[in-house]
């Protein structure tokens, strides 16, 4: 069984700064890792996805992420935000994608504030 | 470009009472999934379906859930009798090479 932890329910950032979403994961065999936005009473929609290869994944919206088999994790930065960045942040794993079940974690709400 | 959608955007239902939620997944996806999300909590899966059978479950996928494709484009998720924590946004997707495409919810609220 896998599970995902996100630390911070709530992350609030002024416009134009960093920010970063942490994303750590536990897992008995190998994962393939998502990260999802959900804007305001909208769907899920996929922000970026790790299957194999480089551990640094470019995603939309100027949004990256990186892989780290040895910590676990698969925290989301993006150099700097926008006003419109505003939503939940969901980190998922899966132990095959597209075929199994994703599991998610609780959550991030990301504040942006003028 | 192709979408999942679902039907209807928004259900009220009185408890006990069985409800229908409607997906019409992408058209050459073969996987199909719904999952569930309680008011301010996280995503979770309820069930995944390929080949026109179950091929995984949640333990929150009991026998009042059901799910059926009916013909060549829909895919239904049915709750017998609904109870107060039913209440919930259902999402379905579908998924393929390796990505899930996921719907924008039916809210279901369960009186």
């Amino acid at each position: 069984a896998q599970s995902v932890t996100q630390l911070d329910s709530q992350v609030p950032v002024f416009e134009e700064a960093p920010v970063e979403l942490r994303c750590n994961y536990s897992s008995s065999v190998s994962v393939y890792l998502f990260w999802y936005v959900q804007y305001p009473n909208q769907g899920l929609q996929l922000l970026l996805k790790y299957l194999s290869g480089s551990t640094l994944v470019k995603g939309i919206n100027g949004f990256e992420a990186e892989f780290n088999k040895s910590q676990t994790s698969f925290h989301l930065r993006k150099p700097s935000v926008h006003i419109s960045d505003t939503a939940e942040y969901f980190c998922a794993v899966s132990p095959h994608p597209g075929r199994r079940a994703l599991t998610f974690g609780s959550g991030t709400r990301l504040q942006v504030q003028p | 470009e192709p979408e999942v959608t679902q039907t209807p955007s928004h259900q009220v239902t009185q408890m006990g009472q069985e409800v229908i939620l409607r997906c019409v997944p992408i058209s050459n996806h073969l996987y199909f999934y719904w999952y569930r999300q309680i008011l301010g909590q996280k995503v979770e899966f309820l069930v995944s379906f390929y080949n026109n059978e179950i091929s995984e479950k949640s333990e929150i996928f009991d026998d009042q859930f059901s799910v059926e494709r009916p013909d060549g484009s829909n895919f239904t998720l049915k709750i017998r009798s609904t109870k107060l924590e039913d209440s919930a946004m259902y999402f379905c997707a579908s998924s393929e090479a390796g990505i899930w495409f996921f719907g924008p919810g039916t809210r279901l609220t369960v009186l």
